[in-house]
């Protein structure tokens, strides 16, 4: 069966990057995009954007160019995604998802980014 | 960027009674898509291509619409029925999100 496992919380300070993963496994790794949605605390879904981990393509929402940088290890079957410049606007929870056309089929179960000193 | 706005923002049900979730898009979409998301968890598609009923969600659960106005029903509550409701669209970039519908149960 589909599994997407994240990394654990990360308490990082402002300025500084992170960079979070989601290991995939049950499905080929390289046939499927992997997006990234962020969930601020009490908010809403916002999309970030997706690799290809097949060739490395990636779409961002330009929004979060700058911000967000998605890379993909296909040795590992294991997906990033790294924040640059952590505000505490930043701090949310980060989710990896698989979709099947058009929609999220398969959802990681989120990584706790919390920015402060 | 194709704005979903849902409504209500927030309702209560009783057991039994029938829930209907609205999600209007600022331009024309091909389809519609439905999450439920519970306290500490990661969303579940309920809903995908509109109306078709995801693996595993009860047939109480049905989407419809079609243009700009979606909608969500739930036809008869149950308590595991409260949670967060979200709708998505990707027929243009940025794929969007609805602001999110809170159900509770009464």
């Amino acid at each position: 069966q589909v599994q997407l496992q994240q990394s654990g919380a990360e308490l990082v300070k402002p300025g500084s990057s992170v960079k979070i993963s989601c290991k995939a496994s049950g499905y080929t790794f390289t046939s499927y995009d992997m997006h990234w949605i962020k969930q601020q605390p009490g908010n809403g879904l916002e999309w970030i954007g997706w690799i290809y981990p097949g060739n490395g393509n990636t779409k961002y929402n330009q929004k979060f160019n700058g911000k967000a940088t998605l890379t993909a290890d296909k040795s590992s079957s294991t997906a990033y995604m790294q924040l640059s410049s952590l505000t505490s606007e930043d701090s949310a929870v980060y989710f990896c998802a698989r979709p099947r056309a058009n929609w999220f089929a398969y959802w990681g179960q989120g990584t706790l980014v919390t920015v402060s000193s | 960027e194709i704005v979903l706005t849902q409504s209500p923002t927030t309702t209560a049900a009783s057991p039994g009674e029938k829930v209907t979730i609205t999600c209007l898009a600022s331009s024309s979409v091909s389809n519609m898509y439905w999450y439920q998301q519970k306290s500490g968890a990661s969303p579940k598609l309920l809903i995908y291509s509109t109306s078709s009923l995801a693996s595993g969600v009860p047939d109480r659960f049905s989407g419809s619409g079609s243009g700009t106005s979606y909608s969500l029903t739930i036809n008869t509550m149950e308590a595991e029925d409260a949670a967060t409701y979200y709708c998505q669209q990707w027929s243009s970039n940025p794929l969007t999100f609805g602001s999110g519908t809170k159900l509770e149960i009464k």
